[in-house]
């Protein structure tokens, strides 16, 4: 089956510090990609939703200079926490979807952990 | 209330049981995905449905449009299944958007 690679896993660094997290699709065109965010024992939340070669559409509340999204190609997308601060701690997992049709299947990459200290 | 329900919320099973994780829903969808996270966080998305039945080996789902509501069954359950059981949905009016059920954490104990 379709398979995202999410990179890095584990991301430990200090306040203040930018954190980049990659989301590939490995074997197939990702037209769309997504962020999430989950806290323990809660839901996914989704932050933004990034479509190849446009700007990424965000949720409310997201906000777009603290969590920049990138996809610049049909394989990668990346998000960067930007002056990362201990509330920034958290789970950060992606997901990508090829094809044109709203309700293809989602794929999901492993996950990020991120905490600051 | 969430437009996407999930009974129970906590399952522990022994063994060999067979498992039934329920997902109902309020909204009109196009389709239903089952998802499982595993301890360490990665999602595997397990189904994609909009009708009938889908089955992958001991994994059953099933779908009743009319009724709103979802099955996702384990036959010959394994301690390797356990993990948080999401059932999810596009609902017609968010496009590509996934809007979650809370989950369901299924433990199996040897």
């Amino acid at each position: 089956g379709a398979v995202v690679s999410q990179h890095p896993s584990w991301v430990i660094c200090k306040s203040g510090t930018s954190v980049k997290i990659e989301c590939r699709s490995l074997d197939f065109q990702a037209t769309t990609m997504f962020w999430y965010r989950q806290f323990p024992k809660q839901s996914l939340m989704l932050m933004a939703t990034s479509n190849e070669g446009s700007k990424a559409t965000y949720e409310q509340g997201v906000e777009k200079d603290k969590f920049l999204i990138n996809h610049a190609s049909l394989t990668l997308s990346t998000l960067t926490v930007t002056s990362a601060h201990p509330e920034d701690s958290s789970f950060y997992i992606c997901s990508a979807r090829g094809g044109s049709y709203s309700n293809q299947p989602q794929h999901f990459g492993d996950g990020t952990r991120l905490s600051i200290l | 209330k969430n437009e996407v329900e999930q009974s129970p919320q906590n399952l522990t099973a022994q063994e060999g049981e067979f498992i039934t994780i329920n997902c109902s829903y309020s909204v009109g969808i196009s389709a239903l995905h089952w998802l499982q996270q595993h301890p360490g966080g990665g999602i595997v998305s397990l189904f994609m449905l909009s009708s009938g039945k889908k089955k992958h080996g001991r994994l059953i789902a099933t779908i009743n449009i009319q009724e709103k509501h979802s099955s996702l069954h384990i036959t010959a359950s394994h301690p390797r299944d356990s993990a948080v059981y999401i059932c999810a949905v596009y609902k017609e009016t968010s496009g590509s958007r996934l809007t979650f059920g809370e989950g369901t954490q299924l433990t199996v104990n040897p």
